[in-house]
């Protein structure tokens, strides 16, 4: 059992160039999320799914874009990489129900850190 | 909106006790998470609270106020390796908002 794979763990990338930050999940769960962390700062929502075909923005969608064509997979998109984007990376899945079976808690991806220069 | 506060760091002596306080102000609220996170690791669940009061898992306990938007987390007979920040979040409308995260530096 994986749980949340993310791909790839580093990454640098000039200015204007494009890139897809990969991530998969093993667990059936229908909720998906990728999350920013710039240093010292909390976890900042990008976008997310409540499942296949399904994607909503949140706080920082901002020159990123996302798909969710199966229930495994959620890539996120970076189209024309600017040095704001330069963050590590967190891919994050639930499932929802009753909080006492352990629904709603949020199982998170290594994380994928991203320079921009 | 989402507001969440949560001091920025705190410094405890190995085997004391410390409280971690997280207020918040959410457009709505179906339960708060308690996430700790190492340094360049993911965050890892600690503790969630969906009604008031106290829940209590070995060292670690939260406490939780919905007509206060309080909450707190208490990390007792600290242990070296407890230092690392912890991320007090409000999970409503399907998603998960997190403070700026509480530092917690534990000396010897």
């Amino acid at each position: 059992n994986a749980g949340v794979t993310q791909t790839p763990k580093f990454r640098i990338l000039k200015i204007g160039q494009s890139m897809t930050l990969q991530c998969t999940q093993d667990m059936n769960h229908n909720y998906m999320y990728w999350y920013r962390q710039d240093p010292g700062m909390g976890l900042k929502l990008i976008y997310y799914s409540v499942g296949a075909g399904i994607t909503d923005k949140g706080e920082v969608p901002n020159g990123y874009n996302v798909s969710r064509s199966t229930t495994e997979d959620f890539p996120l998109r970076l189209e024309l990489a600017a040095p704001s984007q330069t963050s590590v990376y967190f891919c994050a899945s639930t499932r929802p129900g009753d909080e006492t079976s352990g629904a709603n808690v949020l199982t998170f991806g290594a994380g994928s850190r991203l320079t921009v220069l | 909106g989402q507001n969440i506060d949560q001091p920025t760091e705190m410094t405890a002596t190995e085997g004391a006790i410390v409280q971690i306080n997280c207020t918040y102000q959410t457009s709505g609220f179906n339960g708060l998470f308690w996430y700790q996170q190492h340094a360049g690791e993911a965050p890892t669940f600690l503790s969630y609270n969906v009604l008031d009061g106290l829940e209590e898992k070995g060292r670690f306990s939260s406490f939780l106020s919905r007509s206060k938007g309080y909450s707190y987390l208490l990390l007792k007979e600290l242990q070296m390796k407890d230092s690392a920040s912890y991320l007090c979040a409000v999970f409503n409308d399907y998603k998960l908002s997190f403070g700026a995260g509480t530092t917690v530096t534990v000396r010897a």
